[in-house]
């Protein structure tokens, strides 16, 4: 079965502060996996995606094969970094996203 | 360049009704699946068109249905509304939908009443 789990509804950090923002998949081929970020009142967007290993406004994730995890971290929190971030993998073949249940991330001045 | 386009933005049904939600991909994408959101399932995938074939299809009911036009264009139907059917309707496009970026939509709002 394809799933992702996001243990953290809600993460509050101060700006500054390092952010890890966990994410376990279970998947039984070779996903590629995905964050996705939801800023207030805008469209979900792609925020970094492991193949790529791009680091994205500050954002970095590792796929970790044997501990099944893709966390999204970053050194230094700022304030517009607050948003719903999503997990989400896909495997070969055709669109579909297997999404977590995200976590609210807050920073705060 | 013009995003996913949604349409409408907001609905308010009846139980029992049915609805069409349309989504308009970016230019050149064929690929355009259909995601459900709702504060209890989170994002849930509906499914999936490509060429105006159904691709994939996730765990839902018969009542949910959709289809892709030559265009590229699609559109979602809900049949026979139930007060569940309540959520945020996100369409997604992509190139090829293998393992491509998928781009999403606003989103239609649908509520059921």
């Amino acid at each position: 079965a394809q799933r992702v789990t996001q243990p953290e509804k809600l993460l509050s950090v101060f700006k500054g502060a390092p952010v890890e923002l966990k994410c376990n998949y279970s998947y039984s081929g070779s996903p590629e996996l995905f964050w996705y970020v939801q800023y207030s009142r805008q469209r979900l967007q792609l925020l970094l995606r492991h193949i790529s290993r791009e680091s994205i406004k500050g954002f970095t994730a590792d796929l970790n094969k044997g501990e099944t995890s893709f966390h999204l971290k970053k050194p230094f929190a700022q304030e517009e970094d607050s948003a719903m971030y999503y997990c989400a993998l896909t495997g070969t073949g055709f669109q579909k996203l297997v999404f977590g249940t995200g976590t609210r991330l807050l920073v705060s001045p | 360049k013009a995003g996913v386009t949604q349409t409408p933005r907001y609905l308010i049904k009846t139980r029992g009704q049915q609805v069409t939600l349309s989504c308009s991909p970016i230019s050149g994408h064929r690929s355009v699946s259909w995601y459900q959101q709702t504060p209890g399932q989170g994002l849930q995938f509906l499914f999936e068109y490509f060429s105006e074939t159904q691709r994939n299809k996730g765990n839902f009911p018969g009542r949910f249905s959709g289809r892709q036009f030559s265009n590229s264009r699609s559109e979602m139907n809900v049949s026979t509304l139930e007060l569940g059917d309540s959520a945020l309707y996100l369409c997604a496009s992509s190139w090829t939908g293998e393992n491509t970026e998928a781009f999403f939509g606003q989103g239609t709002r649908l509520t059921v009443v």
